[in-house]
């Protein structure tokens, strides 16, 4: 199993809508939890992180299921500008004091008109 | 907030050509950096991690030896794609952390290299 599992999409969604991805984790030493967002051929920026109590960013909830090992974004009123790839991040803290960040693969969403 | 610098931003070079990029902390000392590369419509793909002052860390199946990575200062690290074939025509970004168990990344904004 991948340390860190995105569906792909792409997620096709008119303007207005709400839409929701999930990412699932395979450790369950992971510590941290993060969304970032990518457009095409820019670098991924940090769009929010991600506590078990919940956080919200505006149109933006994130949540985090530490028993199922699953974090979720929840896009509402979706704009056009919403389109990107949404990247989850997992990271995790090693013996040696370093930190491990993984990237999974992304959520392409497409907000039309 | 924290930037990071990559340079150059587009790079078209004739193949068996020597390219190399940036990546340099502007504000504050990057005690690891990590280079990505990314395919079109594919996700990121971690290539190395390099700590200051020690050898680059490569994950499995990136070439060392055509990647040269030299991270030599807190503020600047080095990828050299020696040799470069059309296979390695690709966008390459850098991120660095400041921190060993700092998780919060901080990204350059991508080489698109093209190699004809």
């Amino acid at each position: 199993r991948k340390e860190v599992e995105q569906d792909p999409g792409p997620f096709n969604v008119p303007e207005g809508a709400t839409v929701a991805f999930n990412c699932t984790y395979s450790n369950s030493a992971s510590q941290s939890f993060f969304w970032y967002r990518q457009d095409c051929r820019k670098e991924p920026k940090l769009l929010m992180s991600v506590y078990s109590s919940g956080n919200e960013d505006g149109r933006f909830t994130a949540q985090l299921n530490r028993a199922s090992q699953y974090i979720s974004l929840l896009i509402r009123d979706s704009k056009l500008s919403d389109s990107a790839t949404y990247l989850c991040v997992v990271t995790r803290i090693l013996n040696s004091g370093y930190s491990t960040l993984t990237f999974g693969k992304g959520t392409m969403l497409l907000v039309s008109p | 907030g924290a930037v990071v610098s990559q340079h150059p931003s587009r790079v078209i070079c004739k193949s068996g050509t020597s390219v190399k990029i940036e990546c340099r902390s502007l504000d504050f000392q990057a005690t690891t950096m990590f280079w990505y590369r990314q395919f079109p419509k594919q996700s990121l793909m971690l290539m190395a991690t390099s700590n200051e002052g020690s050898k680059a860390t490569y994950e499995q199946g990136v070439e060392k030896d055509k990647f040269l990575i030299n991270h030599a200062s807190l503020t600047l690290s080095t990828l050299t794609v020696t040799s470069a074939h059309p296979e390695d025509s690709s966008f390459y970004i850098c991120s660095a952390r400041q921190g060993l168990a700092n998780e919060k990344l901080f990204f350059g904004s991508g080489t698109q290299l093209s190699v004809l």
